[in-house]
């Protein structure tokens, strides 16, 4: 199946600094979705974006479909941005979802 | 929103009986998926299902059964639990497209 590999395992930033989590798998992806699981359990989903890029708020998702890969920025981040960060990735023709181990972020004020 | 519910949110059970965790979908989504989560792992499929009367197998089927008496309904069946199936559950749906899943909040069992 599909590899999915994420960097970094985990990120402190200090809270207004910026981030740029990455996102890299081994195979050609025709969905993807960035997920934000909060430090009690739920999953929110951030962006479904197989290609390009997309903005919302503080967050920007870049996909190159082509060079398998995609990577989320948080901009200007905030304390409760603080939480754990999975990009999944699924091929063409297929229902399963592949997550990646995840990102664990931690904001300090 | 899309609204995906899980019950229990939290489970103890003993080795070798019987545990059912449910879950309700109101997107009218046609596909749901189980998955469960572990330390180092990620999320990893379960079981999932393309609507009413069908399951398929995900990537670790083993020890589990699933269920999809309705659209709305898929239930995860642990006929003999073990201690190696505790973690946190979620239940997700999807649309045809496939393009995006919506989890529900999570179950946490504990196999004891």
């Amino acid at each position: 199946g599909q590899q999915v590999q994420q960097s970094p395992a985990s990120l402190v930033l200090q809270e207004g600094e910026n981030a740029e989590l990455q996102c890299n798998f081994s195979s050609t992806a025709t969905r993807l979705q960035w997920f934000y699981q909060h430090p009690g359990g739920r999953l929110v989903s951030l962006f479904y974006n197989p290609s390009g890029t997309k903005h919302t708020g503080r967050l920007t998702s870049t996909t190159v479909t082509n060079e398998r890969r995609s990577s989320l920025h948080i901009s200007s981040s905030q304390t409760t941005d603080s939480g754990t960060y999975f990009c999944a990735i699924a091929n063409t023709g297929y229902q399963n979802f592949y997550f990646g181990k995840g990102t664990s972020l931690t904001v300090i004020p | 929103e899309a609204a995906v519910t899980q019950s229990p949110r939290n489970k103890v059970a003993v080795t070798g009986g019987k545990v059912t965790l449910s879950c309700n979908q109101t997107n009218n989504h046609n596909n749901m998926y189980w998955y469960r989560q572990d330390t180092g792992h990620g999320l990893r499929l379960i079981h999932y299902s393309y609507g009413a009367g069908s399951t398929e197998k995900g990537d670790i089927p083993d020890g589990y059964k699933a269920s999809r008496p309705s659209q709305e309904n898929f239930s995860l069946i642990l006929e003999l639990a073990t201690p190696s199936q505790t973690s946190v559950y979620f239940c997700a749906s999807g649309d045809d497209r496939g393009a995006e899943q919506f989890f529900g909040p999570g179950t946490r069992l504990t196999v004891l």
